[in-house]
């Protein structure tokens, strides 16, 4: 079945530092790629995505290429900031099927 | 207003009560989803519902049950609950590609 599999956290980063969360999948067919984000206390949302290869999905900065041949995803940030403190989860949607299937997480502290 | 809700917020119950927890959304979403999440285990799919007519159990559906009242709301049950239902409760709707998540309900079994 299909599974997302990204690195465990946490992860501790001062400001103005450079973010990589890596994110690898397996999957049937073609799947929509995703990362989500949680800020303390909230729900989880989007953040960016994919929906075919070489694609790479951005915003607020974050940027995520879609790469078939390594079925990876991962999650980049030139510069981070304290106000991104949160839990990225990376996810997959499979073709026809509507169900999301999530990573386990990985939480980033910014410290100033 | 939030486009997805969740009540109650927080719960703490004690085990062997039957607990409810509601979602209503405005998105005009057909699909609707329960997750819970864990730490370390990310989340992990309850049920899941298409339509009105059409609920789906997920991976862990064993001790819960789901209503879909209306397009609009999908509720949750413990019918017995227990100390392992202890976890934070997400509803989400799904559009195109996107799921909307609720706020979460912070369920305690004592």
């Amino acid at each position: 079945g299909d599974s997302v599999t990204q690195m465990e956290g946490p992860v501790t980063l001062s400001e103005e530092a450079f973010l990589t969360i890596n994110c690898t999948y397996t999957a049937t067919g073609y799947p929509s790629l995703f990362w989500y984000v949680q800020y303390p206390g909230e729900g989880l949302q989007l953040l960016l995505k994919a929906t075919k290869a070489d694609d790479k999905g951005s915003n607020k900065g974050f940027e995520a290429t879609y790469r078939k041949e390594t079925t990876s995803f991962h999650l980049e940030k030139g510069s981070v900031q304290v106000s991104d403190s949160a839990v990225y989860f990376c996810a997959l949607k499979s073709g026809g099927y509507q169900k999301v299937t999530f990573g386990t997480g990985t939480k980033l502290q910014v410290i100033p | 207003d939030a486009d997805v809700t969740q009540t109650p917020r927080n719960r703490i119950t004690k085990t062997g009560k039957r607990i409810m927890l509601e979602c209503s959304q405005t998105k005009g979403h057909d699909r609707m989803y329960w997750y819970r999440q864990d730490p370390g285990l990310g989340l992990r799919l309850i049920y899941y519902s298409f339509d009105v007519k059409d609920i789906n159990k997920g991976e862990i559906s064993d001790g819960y049950s789901v209503s879909r009242q209306a397009q609009a709301k999908f509720s949750l049950s413990l019918e017995s609950a227990i100390p392992n239902q202890t976890a934070l409760y997400f509803c989400a709707t799904q559009g195109l590609d996107t799921q909307y998540f609720g706020p979460g309900t912070r369920l305690t079994v004592l």
